[in-house]
Order: structure tokens, then C-alpha cells, then sequence
């Protein structure tokens, strides 16, 4: 099964508006990284953001993470037709043979209408 | 433009047949891993090598194998291709091994069929 999935599948919002995407986990990690992916086409790396903090920002990008509830979100404020895309969150796991791998889940499709 | 590159972008095989993906990685990184992703699904960790040597392997058969040269470029090769492993191929490259908190950068990937 997945180790990450987003949540929701699909999210379809118009120019200007606010865009939240939430990624839940089940194992420990030791960071979670947001991309993106345009149809098609290779992953943009957003934000990276490490088990020990709590939040981080980007231009118009906002991700939380919460280690206890084993969740992350992503915020896209302002949103414009070019963020339309599928967005991902991929975990790391603390060590071992499973370092430097990342866990993606299904990806959440962003449409952004003009 | 995440400065790793690959090739090739777009490949048509026949069922039976082997493919060779290579993969440029980013200047200075000396970690490789590639991904599987089917259309509709998230990425799927194919295996990883860090300084040619491999360092992890997700749940793919032995057919698909890799090796990373010394300039740490890298090559997928997948040998008695099935329809199942249409798929766009991905790469990635770090500095030291990603998961200790290194962002890890992905090429475009390579698209292959098999029919």
C-alpha cells in the first residue's frame, strides 16, 4: 500500500482563489518533499520540510507538517492557470535500507480555471 | 530546469525486446535512483545507486537492472520488456543519498511503450 496519500484526488478552483492539498503518511519519516507535475512531464521539486519543523514557505506556497497526526498540507495561495497540475507529497523514511528511497502517493490534479 | 537530463524523452519497444534509459545527473550529486510511474499513478522506486555501487531496491524482478558510471551518470536497462512496463521513467539525482534531508531533483523522464 501507498506509504503517502493525498488527499483530495481531484480539486478544481478558479483564478485568485486559495488551493490546500493534504498528504497523510503511516511511518515515521525523517522529511517530506511537495512536487509538481505537469501532464506529462517531469517532477518540480516545491518544498522540502523536515521532521522537525513545522512549517515552511515559499513565494505563494505554505506546507505544515505534523509529525503527530502524521500529516502534511500544501497551500497555494492565489492561484493562477499555471498552477494547474498534479502535485505529490513524498516521504523519506529514518534510515536504513530505506534511505535516500521516497514514498509518492497518488497525487492530488489541480485545475485552475481562468 | 532541475539539471538532470534524459534520454531518451519518447521510445517505442516490442514486447520480448530490452531498452536502455540513460540519465545525466545534476553537477555535483553523487545519488541515482530511478522510478517507475504508471499513467495515474504516483512514482514507484525502481532502485538507487550511490557511487556505482546499488543501495536499495524497490519490488521490481531482476530484469531491470542499472548502473552508474563514474561521472555518476546512470543507466536503466529492462531486458524481456512486458505491456506492463509502459510507463514514464524517472530520474533522480542528490547529493549524499536524499533521504537525510537532501532535495532530490527529477528529470523530465522518458516515455516508454511496449506493444
Amino acid at each position: 500500500s501507498q506509504q503517502g496519500e493525498e488527499d483530495p484526488q481531484a480539486l478544481s478552483i478558479q483564478e485568485g482563489e486559495n488551493a490546500t492539498m493534504n498528504c497523510s503518511y503511516k511511518t515515521s519519516i525523517n522529511n517530506l518533499q511537495w512536487y509538481r507535475q505537469n501532464s506529462g512531464r517531469g517532477l518540480v521539486h516545491l518544498i522540502l520540510i523536515r521532521s522537525n519543523e513545522r512549517e515552511k514557505h515559499s513565494g505563494r506556497l505554505r506546507v505544515t507538517l505534523d509529525t503527530s497526526k502524521k500529516s502534511s498540507s500544501l497551500l497555494i495561495t492565489a492561484s493562477r492557470a499555471a498552477d494547474t497540475a498534479s502535485y505529490f507529497c513524498a516521504t523519506a523514511l529514518l534510515g536504513g535500507s530505506t534511505l535516500g528511497r521516497l514514498y509518492f502517493g497518488r497525487g492530488t490534479q489541480l485545475t485552475v480555471w481562468p | 530546469e532541475t539539471g538532470v537530463t534524459q534520454s531518451p524523452t519518447h521510445l517505442i519497444k516490442t514486447r520480448g525486446q530490452q531498452v536502455t534509459l540513460r540519465c545525466s545527473s545534476q553537477s555535483g550529486h553523487n545519488t541515482v535512483s530511478w522510478y517507475q510511474q504508471a499513467l495515474g499513478q504516483g512514482p514507484q522506486f525502481i532502485f538507487q545507486y550511490y557511487r556505482e555501487e546499488e543501495n536499495g531496491r524497490g519490488n521490481f524482478p531482476p530484469r531491470f537492472s542499472g548502473l552508474q558510471f563514474p561521472n555518476y551518470s546512470s543507466e536503466l536497462n529492462v531486458n524481456a520488456l512486458e505491456l506492463d512496463d509502459s510507463a514514464l521513467y524517472l530520474c533522480a539525482s542528490s547529493r549524499g543519498q536524499g533521504g537525510d534531508g537532501n532535495t532530490i531533483y527529477f528529470g523530465e523522464g522518458s516515455w516508454l511503450t511496449v506493444v
